[in-house]
């Protein structure tokens, strides 16, 4: 898998959209990004990958650029719940986690 | 999504006992399972892949006479530690790999956890 760089922690107010960074500047054409959070004492939660093109789900947008050397996660109105680690990992199917970012959302 | 249940949720046992996990993948069929080990305060660490009907492959540094692995079955996937000792006190999760014909399909859907302590 790809390494990947993820902010050490973001902060975000409820209710505004959440832009969450991560860098992969070394994935290989066959990897895809992949976004999954943790939240406390819990397992990885999937939220969406893609490959080249933009994705959306309902929970999330994913933003990948044209050179697919970075990628956006997008929570569009982020609440209380979203509080929690979120991993970027550029893999295909195994997966290597890094240290992600902790978001925390406040009111 | 898929729905994977882990039990048990929690466990104390003394050390030099074995405990033993179970991952089951409840609405489909899992040819592959995953096992991750976090320690507190750091990220999941692969431990192991599990295919069903074959021999878990293992990381490097996992000893697999310690973490036993069986996927016997499409839907079950159980990693026994034998003879714990305190080192071996850690959230464990297991993964299930919803493949589809093709890659876009390959997504992971985990369990809940299981958190040993070994006094």
């Amino acid at each position: 898998d790809a390494k990947t760089t993820q902010p050490t922690s973001m902060d975000c107010a409820e209710g505004r959209a959440a832009n969450l960074p991560c860098n992969h500047s070394t994935i290989s054409g066959n990897e895809y990004v992949y976004w999954y959070r943790q939240i406390h004492s819990q397992g990885p939660q999937y939220i969406i990958h893609g490959l080249k093109n933009n994705e959306t789900n309902e929970m999330a947008s994913l933003i990948i650029t044209e050179d697919r050397k970075s990628s956006t996660l997008i929570l569009p109105h982020a609440t209380l719940r979203d509080t929690a680690v979120y991993y970027c990992i550029a893999g295909y199917s195994t997966l290597t986690f890094g240290k992600g970012t902790m978001l925390l959302v406040s009111p | 999504g898929a729905v994977v249940s882990q039990h048990p949720s929690r466990v104390i046992c003394k050390s030099g006992t074995s405990v033993k996990i179970e991952c089951r993948s409840l609405d489909f069929q899992a040819t592959t399972m995953f096992w991750y080990r976090q320690f507190p305060k750091q990220s999941l660490m692969l431990m192991a892949t599990s295919n069903e009907g074959s021999k878990a492959t293992y990381e490097q540094g996992v000893e697999k006479d310690k973490f036993l692995i069986n996927h016997a079955s499409l839907t079950l996937s159980t990693l026994t530690v034998t003879s714990a000792h305190p080192e071996d006190s850690s959230f464990y999760i297991c993964s299930v790999l919803l493949a589809g014909a093709f890659r876009a399909k390959n997504i992971q859907y985990f369990g809940a956890g299981t958190r040993l302590s070994v006094l």
